[in-house]
């Protein structure tokens, strides 16, 4: 039969408007965030990476916020674009060797 | 600098066949990482190699393996294929601390039919 999908909380946001897209984790143990952005037929693209040893890490034209009280991540994107328009994943990682786990994902969608 | 390189880009394959994948690393990268991607699951781990050793396994049955050669490249094959097992693949790589970023190649889609 026909397979379930995860269900992709979806942002829409003006061009030029700022955007937020939030992420719960669950692993107190994890110490390293990161967030990519993923466009259709591409694999996921690295945008930003934030230690647990910080609360707000800035790049160009984005910015991670992460509020390990009550284990929440955000992304904040200023001045969206359209080419901003893709699924947005956060990716979490604790103990030993390379092993990411990744949120659910959100679609962003930017209207002109 | 070439980015992490994935072949085949697509597959077909029928149930019950078995399929090896190949990812190239980013030049001086020493972990290899692999990924499940479907609509239903969505990204998951599946093992990570870091100087021709497993050091991380996921939770997939056996049918999943992998190997790394000495020059980083890794390959990753699926035996006795199953429907559910029609996926994007993505294959990620790093320096090799578990906080270096890793970088995504572009997948492999497999479609088992």
């Amino acid at each position: 039969g026909e397979s379930v999908g995860l269900h992709l909380p979806t942002l829409s946001v003006q061009e030029g408007d700022n955007s937020i897209i939030n992420c719960a984790y669950s692993n107190s143990a994890s110490d390293y965030f990161i967030w990519y952005k993923q466009e259709s037929g591409k694999g996921p693209q690295f945008i930003i990476d934030i230690r647990s040893n910080m609360d707000k890490r800035q790049g160009q034209r984005v910015t991670v916020l992460l509020n390990k009280t009550v284990k929440h991540l955000s992304l904040q994107i200023a001045a969206t674009q359209p080419g901003d328009s893709a699924v947005y994943f956060c990716a979490e990682t604790a103990g030993g060797g390379n092993k990411l786990t990744f949120g659910t994902g959100t679609q962003l969608k930017v209207e002109l | 600098k070439a980015g992490v390189t994935q072949t085949p880009r697509y597959l077909i394959k029928t149930r019950g066949q078995q399929v090896t994948l190949s990812c190239s690393p980013i030049s001086g990268h020493r972990s290899v990482s692999w990924y499940q991607q479907t609509p239903g699951q969505g990204l998951q781990f599946l093992f990570e190699y870091f100087s021709e050793t497993q050091r991380n396994k996921g939770n997939f049955p056996g049918r999943f393996s992998g190997r790394q050669f000495s020059n980083s490249r890794s390959e990753m094959n699926v035996s006795t294929l199953e429907l559910g097992d029609s996926a994007l693949y993505l294959c990620a790589s790093s320096l090799g601390d578990r906080r270096d970023i890793q970088y995504f190649g572009a997948g492999t889609r497999l479609s088992v039919l």
